[in-house]
């Protein structure tokens, strides 16, 4: 089952504009962790945030995180073309463990235009 | 380089015909998990590994076995496969479980596209 759920599933926007992602999730968890896929790629790392923390910045990548609504945000400043590319959260099963695994949502799809 | 190297990246097969994907990672990641990604459906995780000789089930875990008899591998073996097996799958390997407070972040391979006739 999908645990997070990303919003919108498609964004498109011009080089230099801000783009914003959401995901909402469940159940508890202990951290929440972004995730960036090139075309047909792996993914890779991009931030992660733990439950005790509300804000997180990375370069131009700050995300939050809102426990008591179980929802958390991905913010790209200042966004460029080589940032297109889909974006997914990942969440973990907090307290109840979750198997073990990262429970990853259907991402948003980001295409940032010249 | 650290990394995750899945091989075969492209697969065409026909129905039955078993199959193994290998994963191997240089990172001695102690946690390792297999993933299929699929329009509209997201990443499912198929299996994962928490050690040597300790496998488990993910979500859908049906057509499927895995192995760890060494740590830094971790193949995926179709012993029948089906067409409903068709998908993007990925391996990836971390420090310690997802579940950790202190975990650390998955890293994926590159992906094997695997096509069933």
């Amino acid at each position: 089952s999908q645990q997070g759920e990303e919003d919108p599933q498609a964004l498109s926007i011009q080089e230099g504009e801000n783009a914003t992602m959401n995901c909402s999730y469940k159940t508890s968890i202990n951290n929440l962790q972004w995730y960036r896929q090139n075309s047909g790629r792996g993914l890779v790392h991009l931030i992660l945030i733990r439950s005790n923390e509300r804000e997180k910045h990375s370069g131009r990548l700050r995300v939050t995180l809102d426990t008591s609504k179980k929802s958390s945000s991905l913010l790209i400043t200042a966004s460029r073309a080589a940032d297109t590319a889909s974006y997914f959260c990942a969440t973990d099963g907090g307290l109840t463990g979750g198997g073990n695994k990262l429970t990853f949502g259907t991402g948003t799809q980001l295409k940032v235009e010249l | 380089e650290a990394q995750v190297t899945q091989n075969p990246r492209y697969l065409i097969t026909v129905t039955g015909k078993k199959l193994t994907v290998t994963c191997s990672q240089n990172m001695n990641h102690e946690y390792m998990s297999w993933y299929r990604q699929d329009p509209g459906l997201g990443l499912r995780q198929i299996y994962y590994s928490m050690n040597v000789e300790v496998t488990d089930k993910g979500d859908v875990p049906e057509g499927y076995k895995v192995s760890r008899k060494e740590k830094r591998n971790f193949p995926l073996i179709l012993e029948s496969p089906s067409p409903n097996q068709t998908s993007l799958y990925f391996c990836a390997s971390s420090r310690t479980a997802p579940t950790s407070y202190y975990n650390s972040p998955l890293h994926f391979g590159n992906g094997t596209r695997l096509t069933v006739t």
